[in-house]
This record gives structure tokens, C-alpha cells and sequence, in this order.
């Protein structure tokens, strides 16, 4: 099974800066027939469902603000936001879903 | 715009079955890969299972395995998680979500169900 580690457990970042997540998988996630990064990135804010930042390791699904941006490939990924702003508090994982089964990384609590 | 419920009992005794549903409104199943992921309180996100919408095709984590059931309803657009002989390790949020992409489960998942919690306590 892979196994994915989020690092670091908890990030505390003022507002108006950058904050990074890293994702590290136990094996490779990219699909060599596609060149596809099979990894999502999810925000979670207390109460509420996560909800899909990125997917295929740097594609921003619509609607998310362009300050949020990953990058990464093969087993090390990067959840980036440029600018931290009061509403991006939140715990947020990454998940592979390259097999099954699938799993999510641990989260890190990103907090001002 | 499509929404996800999940429902079912809060409370379960040990060594009993957890029962839940997920109804699907405001769209289409067809074609689409349904999950079930849990989270422990104060924990991470940990994948259930999934199912085709038809109920052709399932699949389950492999911890999990030996005492989960999925189902599928088309007709009423419903999603059904049974857990079989739980514990306490089993109380968690039970959420059901969409796979994104058609006729496969090798994608994220972008619709999710707002939880349910399930507390295994007698």
C-alpha cells in the first residue's frame, strides 16, 4: 500500500505571507502511459466536508482562488499559498489515488 | 447542482452493524463511482470503499475489508455503507463522496456529503 506523509504536522504563517505543504508518497504516483501525477490535494475547514483544491498534483479546480498552487511529481509534491489570507485556515491533505487503496496523508493544520 | 446526504443511525452498540445511506440529489448517478471515507474525531480521512453506480463494481480497502458492504439503489439514487461487528476504533464522521471523472474510481474525489457521525458506545 502507499503510504502518503504530510510535513509538517501543524504550520503557523502570518497573514499576507507564504505558506508551503509538503506530501511525500511511498511510491511513485505518476502513471508513465499518461505522465499523470495521480494526487489531489483537499482543504478542510472545522465542520465542513474537505473540499478538492488541486488534482492531478497542479491543476486548480475552478473556483479556487490562483493563490493556492502545487507542484511536485513522482513521490514529492507541494501545496503552496502565496499570500495567506484569514479564510485559508484549515487542515488540508493530500490523497493518491495512483491504486487502491487510495489513502490520504495525515493533514497539517495550517493556522495564522 | 448535484448534493450528497448521508443517514443513518448516531449511535450503535459494539459488536452491532453501522448502517448508512447517501442519497444523491439534484443530478444524475449514472456512470459515476461513489464512496464512503471516514474520519475519526480530531483525525485523518480514511477511504471506505467505493461502488459503481449501478453496484456492478466495488471496491474496498483491504483494512476494512473482511467487515464492510457497499450497495447501490439507482432507483432512489441511494449509497448504502454497512460495517459489521464494530468498536469503538469504528466511531468517526462517515462521509460519502463523488469519484469526478466517469466510469472510474482512479480520480479525487470533488462532491462531498456534509458527514454524518457515528458513535460506537454502548
Amino acid at each position: 500500500d502507499i503510504v502518503m506523509t504530510q510535513s509538517p504536522d501543524s504550520l503557523a504563517v502570518s497573514l499576507g505571507e507564504r505558506a508551503s505543504i509538503n506530501c511525500k508518497s511511498s511510491q511513485s504516483v505518476l502513471y508513465s502511459s499518461n505522465n499523470k501525477n495521480y494526487l489531489a490535494w483537499y482543504q478542510q475547514k472545522p465542520g465542513q466536508p474537505p473540499k478538492l483544491l488541486i488534482s492531478w498534483a497542479s491543476s486548480r479546480e475552478s473556483g479556487v482562488p490562483d493563490r493556492f498552487s502545487a507542484s511536485g511529481s513522482g513521490t514529492d509534491f507541494t501545496l503552496s499559498i502565496s499570500s495567506l489570507q484569514a479564510e485559508d485556515v484549515a487542515v488540508y491533505y493530500c490523497q493518491h489515488y495512483f491504486d487502491t487503496p487510495q489513502s490520504f496523508g495525515q493533514g497539517t493544520k495550517l493556522e495564522i | 447542482q448535484v448534493q450528497l446526504q448521508e443517514s443513518g443511525p448516531g449511535l450503535v452498540k459494539p459488536s452491532e452493524a453501522l448502517s448508512l445511506t447517501c442519497t444523491v440529489s439534484g443530478g444524475s448517478v449514472n456512470d459515476y463511482f461513489w464512496g464512503w471515507i471516514r474520519q475519526p474525531p480530531g483525525k485523518g480521512l480514511e477511504l471506505i470503499g467505493n461502488i459503481y453506480y449501478d453496484g456492478s463494481s466495488t471496491n474496498y480497502n483491504p483494512s476494512l475489508k473482511a467487515r464492510v458492504t457497499i450497495s447501490a439503489d439507482t432507483s432512489k439514487k441511494q449509497y448504502s455503507l454497512k460495517l459489521s461487528s464494530v468498536t469503538a476504533a469504528d466511531t468517526a464522521i462517515y462521509y460519502c463522496a463523488r469519484v469526478r471523472t466517469t466510469a472510474t474510481f482512479f480520480d479525487a474525489f470533488d462532491m462531498w456529503g456534509p458527514g454524518t457521525m457515528v458513535t460506537v458506545s454502548s
